[in-house]
């Protein structure tokens, strides 16, 4: 089975608190793992992508094949993260995405 | 560079009729994905396109079909649309070797906006 799991429909935290969006996977094979995000009246665009090991925005995400996640940290929020966030995987071959229901997270100032 | 291209933005229909809606890919892309997003469901994969043939499909029915044209550019169509049809229909394309393996991540349109009355 292919499924990705966002516990979180809705994360609220204060400016400059840490941020943790939850995300595991079940999939049989060794998939690739991606974080998308969509802005208010944005189109969805990429955030991160586990192999690439990059550090977006402040925003990291370290994929733990152990426990199949995929979680998406920053260490001090900012107003402009406010956003739907979408933790979603690519199965071997092809290009389709299986996503998670999504987080919508809102930072307070 | 352009991104990715979907027209038209909205869309209104009538319960019965059917509906094309178009997906032009960056330059240089030839692998195309379609997507439906509601509130309910979130996001749902429809199907997928490289050079032309389709390579993937979701679970869908039979109502939804899609194509790719030779200068990679796709179109969808929903025939009989139902109620529960309307959503913002979104296309994403991606850059892809020639073996088959996937370098780029999957870059989406504006979406279509469908809502069926």
């Amino acid at each position: 089975a292919q499924r990705v799991t966002q516990p979180e429909k809705l994360l609220s935290v204060f400016k400059g608190a840490p941020v943790e969006l939850k995300c595991n996977y079940s999939y049989s094979g060794s998939p690739e793992l991606f974080w998308y995000v969509q802005y208010s009246r944005q189109r969805l665009q990429l955030l991160l992508r586990h192999i690439s090991r990059e550090s977006i925005k402040g925003f990291t995400a370290d994929l733990n094949k152990g426990e199949t996640s995929f979680h998406l940290k920053k260490p001090f929020a900012q107003e402009e993260d406010s956003a739907m966030y979408y933790c979603a995987l690519r199965p071997v071959g092809g290009n389709k995405l299986v996503f998670g229901a999504g987080t919508i997270l809102r930072v307070k100032s | 560079k352009a991104g990715v291209t979907q027209t038209p933005r909205y869309l209104i229909k009538t319960r019965g009729q059917q509906v094309t809606l178009s997906c032009s890919p960056i330059s240089g892309h030839r692998s195309v994905s379609w997507y439906q997003q509601t509130p309910g469901q979130g996001l749902q994969f429809l199907f997928e396109y490289f050079s032309e043939t389709q390579r993937n499909k979701g679970n869908f029915p039979g109502r939804f079909s899609g194509r790719q044209f030779s200068n990679s550019r796709s179109e969808m169509n929903v025939s009989t649309l139902e109620l529960g049809d309307s959503a913002l229909y979104l296309c994403a394309s991606s850059w892809e070797t020639g073996t088959g393996h996937t370098v780029t991540e999957a870059f989406f349109g504006q979406g279509t906006r469908l809502t069926v009355v």
